[in-house]
């Protein structure tokens, strides 16, 4: 079974705080992607990786970024954590061409 | 952007009784693919239809998919309560890249 593993269920940080979300997966899938999911609004695409180092914009970057140094590890980071990204992060990959997407089982990141 | 919209957002049923959850959608695509989502969990792949397709069987689920309206549906027969779910389609973008986007998804409930 494929396997995406989110290092942290639960995390609580400070505004202004850097604050990193970790994410692995164990089928060397190609793609990896984060998505942001709140109430209301579904799930939004923060940002999307082909490859090693590759990366793609999604719907909502802005306060984010990304680092994927090795295939099977794609991090998600916030330069300086705001109360408006309380929500839950969800981590998930596919293979290339493969269509359906594998997922973690998400990160509720709560900035105070 | 939001390409699929679920309808109806939420659906309370009793055990026994069929569950159907529509989603519509804005562009052309090459493939649409349903997801559960347990309370606070990660989301699964259920079925995944291709855009040549119009119906397609797995279980107690069947999907249809109807181009031409930019729709499909998806029905679970005789639910149980173990289905109680929040439900997403999600799709692609014909001739884009491997992102998928999802609706905000429609929260079944069966009561036992």
């Amino acid at each position: 079974d494929v396997k995406v593993t989110q290092s942290s269920r639960y995390l609580v940080k400070r505004t202004g705080e850097k604050v990193f979300l970790e994410c692995v997966q164990d089928m060397d899938h190609e793609n990896m992607f984060w998505y942001r999911q709140d109430p209301g609004l579904g799930l939004r695409l923060i940002y999307f990786s082909y490859d090693v180092k590759m990366k793609e914009k999604g719907d909502i970057p802005e306060g984010y970024s990304v680092s994927r140094e090795k295939k099977e590890r794609f991090s998600l980071i916030l330069e300086s954590a705001s109360t408006n990204q309380t929500s839950m992060y969800l981590c998930a990959s596919s293979q290339m061409g493969g269509y359906t997407i594998y997922f973690g089982e998400g990160s509720w990141l709560t900035v105070v | 952007s939001q390409q699929g919209e679920e309808d109806p957002q939420a659906l309370s049923i009793q055990e026994g009784e069929n569950a159907t959850m529509n989603c519509s959608y804005k562009t052309s695509i090459n493939n649409l693919q349903w997801y559960r989502q347990n309370s606070g969990r990660g989301l699964v792949h259920l079925i995944l239809i291709r855009s040549n397709e119009r119906e397609k069987h797995s279980g107690r689920l069947r999907v249809t998919l109807d181009t031409s309206k930019k729709s499909s549906s998806l029905l679970i027969t005789a639910s149980r309560a173990a289905d109680t779910a929040s439900y997403f389609c999600a799709t692609d973008i014909e001739g884009g890249s491997e992102k998928l986007v999802f609706g905000k998804g429609t929260k079944l409930t069966v009561n036992p």
